[in-house]
Order: structure tokens, then C-alpha cells, then sequence
């Protein structure tokens, strides 16, 4: 079975912070991808790696940066955190390179900024 | 501007009957489709996914039908169950420059399977 972890399952952050976010998969893929879930707006992608030290911006990278210094390891970095990056986030893994079918997701971390 | 509408944020259905999810795309590129199931607090699980060249995938009780012309799919529950009942996302996944972008998601529609 495919494993996707997320670091934290809940997460609460001040306003300002600089605030990391782990996802690790177990299953060598070489597709990453970081969304963010948010009542009544579906799930939105932030940003993917389609390779280690690749990275490209999804649809809502504003606020937000990406590592993928190992294959199995990408992070989502908020360089500033703002209450309006209260949310659930969600990471998810493929294989298929740039030709990927399905995509394996994570627990998702529950971030609140006060 | 939304490429995948789920027009139905929430669907009632007796447990033995049919369910049937629809969603719509406006872009004509995407060439992928994927129906997604999530429960609270967990993230969300594969269901069945169909190619822009096919217009039905079956899979035990789901089934998903895609008419191209119509930018139209829909996933049919038969017959549904008390553990269907859970928010269903329908995604997409587009091209651009070398290849497949991340997965765009509807805004999901929430199945709630009645005894």
C-alpha cells in the first residue's frame, strides 16, 4: 500500500511565523503535490514536483514556497504566516512522471493561525 | 473562473438505490478524470478514475460515464451503502508545456446515504 504522511495532523501558528510542513512518501514516486482544502472551495493546488529540486507553481502559490531536496520528502514552507492560510493541507504522491494517473493522498495537517 | 463544477453540494439517497454524482469541465484540454471519495479528518481516496478517449469505466458498484461533447461526467453508486456516505470530489488533470499539471478539483459534493 501506498504510504503518504504528513508530519503534523493539527498545527497552530502565530501570525508571522515562518511555519514548515512535512510529506513523506514510501513508494519512490516521483510526483509531489501540495493543495490546500477549504469549505466550499474543494481541494486547490498550491504547487508539485515532478522531480527532486523541481518544483512548479499550481494554481495558489502566493504566500507559499516548496523544498524537494529528496525524492521521498517535499515541504511546503509559509514564509509569513497569515490567518487567511488557516486551512487544511493536503499531500499527495504519483508515479507516471508527466503522464501520472492517480494521485495518493495524505492525512492532511490542520494549520490555524491566530 | 471554475474548470470543474460539482453544481450539487449535497445528495440524499436511500441505501439500495442508485446514487449519481455529476460534475461539469469547461476546459477542453483536460484529457483525465478521477472521482475521489473523502471522509472527515482523513484525506481523500482514489475511487475510479476514465480517459478523455473512453466514455464508461466500471468498477464493481461504481461506474463512471463521460461525455466528451457535453464536457460532462457523472459516477453512479449501485446500489449505495451506508459507508458511501462521504464527500465525492471530481477532478481533472490538463496539459501544459511537457506535460500533466497537478489534478483540478471540483468543489465536491457531499453523499449522504439514508436507512
Amino acid at each position: 500500500d501506498v504510504k503518504v504522511t504528513q508530519s503534523s495532523r493539527y498545527l497552530v501558528k502565530r501570525t508571522g511565523e515562518k511555519v514548515f510542513l512535512e510529506c513523506v512518501q514510501d513508494m519512490d514516486h516521483e510526483n509531489m503535490f501540495w493543495y490546500r482544502q477549504d469549505p466550499g472551495l474543494g481541494l486547490r493546488l498550491i504547487y508539485f514536483s515532478y522531480d527532486v529540486k523541481m518544483k512548479e507553481k499550481g494554481d495558489i502559490p502566493e504566500g507559499y514556497s516548496v523544498s524537494r531536496e529528496k525524492k521521498e520528502r517535499f515541504s511546503l514552507i509559509l514564509e509569513s504566516a497569515s490567518t487567511n492560510q488557516t486551512s487544511m493541507y493536503l499531500c499527495a504522491s504519483g508515479s507516471g512522471g508527466r503522464s501520472y494517473n492517480e494521485q495518493f493522498f495524505g492525512p492532511g495537517t490542520r494549520l490555524t493561525v491566530l | 473562473d471554475q474548470q470543474v463544477k460539482q453544481n450539487s453540494p449535497s445528495l440524499s439517497v436511500q441505501e439500495g438505490r442508485i446514487s449519481i454524482l455529476n460534475c461539469d469541465y469547461t476546459n477542453s484540454m483536460f484529457d483525465y478524470f478521477l472521482w475521489y471519495k473523502k471522509y472527515p479528518a482523513e484525506g481523500p481516496t482514489f475511487l475510479i478514475s476514465i480517459s478523455s478517449i473512453k466514455d464508461k469505466n466500471e468498477d464493481g458498484r461504481f461506474t463512471v460515464f463521460l461525455n466528451k461533447s457535453a464536457k460532462h461526467l457523472s459516477l453512479h453508486i449501485v446500489p449505495s451503502q451506508p459507508g458511501d456516505s462521504a464527500v465525492y470530489f471530481c477532478a481533472a488533470r490538463g496539459y501544459s508545456g511537457g506535460g500533466a499539471d497537478g489534478l483540478t478539483f471540483g468543489k465536491g459534493t457531499h453523499l449522504i446515504i439514508q436507512p
